[in-house]
């Protein structure tokens, strides 16, 4: 089946501008992250989305950020104003509810560069 | 969750037996070990996981100590599509989001 996409691949934006970043899952998995990826550093979580629940925005680095699941399936990160310090891989990745395993599906990622 | 540590970098001939030794001395006890991979412009994948002793699957064999404060990957007879970024996680069961160091950057040379 589909994995997790997100769109677009690629996105330079001018510093200042506003950028939505999008990710659809697989179908099914109730849970929903968020994270980004600097060159040459490990993944930092962003944010996690889990069916109804209130999503834990508890990694996002300024009020810049947002994001949005509707209907419990495709995710859109907003970021206002960007920054160069937003230059990063933003990866998306979904799971299904476990009690063990926490696998996480990860997308290829959208690269943002602010210029 | 506990820290991990692990090698920055590592590097290997095809064909042989790769070993990436990953500490974490404050496990808890609802804590389980997980290696992902990534290869570069891609998103990190699972290869394996583990709680105590030794996981094989078609991928990796994962050993984990008693104490379980280290665990180490092992990756049998290596390619070149093995070079890749490693990474060592302790994760809580359920749904949570992944903490990632920066990985063991794995290189396989011809």
């Amino acid at each position: 089946g589909a994995g997790v996409s997100q769109s677009p691949s690629n996105k330079v934006t001018e510093k200042g501008k506003d950028v939505e970043l999008r990710c659809d899952p697989i179908s099914g998995h109730t849970a929903l992250y968020w994270y980004r990826q600097s060159l040459g550093q490990g993944l930092e979580f962003l944010i996690y989305f889990q069916g109804n629940s209130a999503p834990d925005k508890s990694g996002l680095p300024s009020d810049r950020f947002s994001a949005e699941r509707t209907g419990g399936s495709v995710s859109t990160l907003t970021i206002q104003r960007t920054q160069q310090e937003d230059s990063a891989v933003y990866l998306c990745a979904s799971s299904l509810v476990q009690l063990l395993r926490n696998e996480q599906y990860f997308g290829p990622g959208t690269r943002l560069t602010v210029t | 969750l506990a820290k991990t540590t692990q090698p920055i970098s590592m590097d290997s001939y095809e064909g042989q037996e790769v070993n990436i030794t990953c500490s974490h001395n404050n496990i808890a006890t609802n804590d389980y070990i997980t290696w992902y991979q990534q290869f570069p412009s891609q998103g990190p994948r699972f290869i394996i996981q583990g709680y105590k002793t030794k996981v094989t699957n078609e991928v990796a064999s994962l050993f984990i100590p008693a104490d379980r404060k280290s665990s180490t990957l092992s990756l049998p007879r290596v390619s070149l599509s093995d070079t890749a970024v490693y990474y060592c996680l302790v994760v809580n069961s359920g749904n949570t989001p992944l903490v990632f160091g920066k990985g063991t950057r794995l290189s396989v040379i011809a």
